[in-house]
């Protein structure tokens, strides 16, 4: 079955301590993207990858880091959370092959993060 | 700069009644349009898109979008509205990237209730 994983799903931490959410995709797809959900301001993008050590900012990289060294993972990592940080973090994936490059994100289940 | 506005942040509707949630834009170029539905707990599902042709696309469940140009609109439409449909719904613009790729901007979500 064509999916993104997330992992964890669910997150509760403190202050400084650093953290990572794993994301994984088995669709073979160049593109991956990681988002952050907070009410009232929808989706904002934190950072994104177009292929294998290809990763660039986003509209709100502030505080975090990805890495890209496989096709299928696209890590977010926290160095140092801090509470506005807590929020609903979404990975996404597509392809960016012509032929099957439908416009359409793959996204993750979500991964829900407190910082307390 | 490209934006999306979801004017509703809420919208209530009776089991059966017609349904439409509203999408402006704002990009210099030809948009490419999407609806996307986040049920409880998951993450989000395209319903529909658009990218060309006619302005009058149909979607997964029983949705349809209308482009109009000369509005700036993608506003989504449903005929008779399940109680499964409520559910938090997501437009948005899709700005193609140097080199390509999809940085989608979300509009801020309406979310449905859907009144037995």
């Amino acid at each position: 079955e064509a999916q993104v994983t997330q992992n964890p799903r669910y997150l509760i931490t403190v202050t400084g301590k650093k953290l990572t959410v794993t994301c994984s995709q088995n669709m073979n797809h160049e593109y991956m993207s990681w988002y952050r959900q907070d009410p009232g301001l929808g989706l904002r993008q934190i950072y994104y990858s177009m292929n294998v050590e290809v990763t660039d900012k986003g509209d709100v990289p502030e505080g975090y880091k990805v890495s890209r060294k496989e096709k299928r993972n696209f890590p977010l990592i926290l160095e140092s959370p801090s509470p506005n940080q807590t929020s609903l973090y979404f990975c996404a994936s597509s392809s960016l092959l012509a032929t099957k490059n439908t416009g359409e994100l793959f996204f993750g289940e979500g991964s829900r993060l407190t910082v307390l | 700069a490209q934006s999306v506005t979801q004017p509703e942040i809420h919208n209530t509707v009776s089991e059966g009644a017609s349904l439409e949630l509203r999408c402006n834009y704002s990009y210099g170029a030809t948009p490419y349009l999407f609806w996307y539905v986040q049920s409880p707990g998951q993450g989000l599902q395209l319903l529909l898109k658009y990218f060309s042709g006619d302005t009058l696309v149909q979607g997964i469940k029983g949705f349809e979008a209308e482009f109009k140009r000369s509005q700036s609109s993608f506003n989504l439409r449903k005929p008779s509205v399940h109680w499964s449909d409520a559910a938090e719904y997501f437009c948005a613009v899709d700005f193609i990237l140097t080199g390509g790729g999809n940085k989608l901007t979300f509009g801020t979500g309406t979310q449905l209730k859907v009144e037995l």
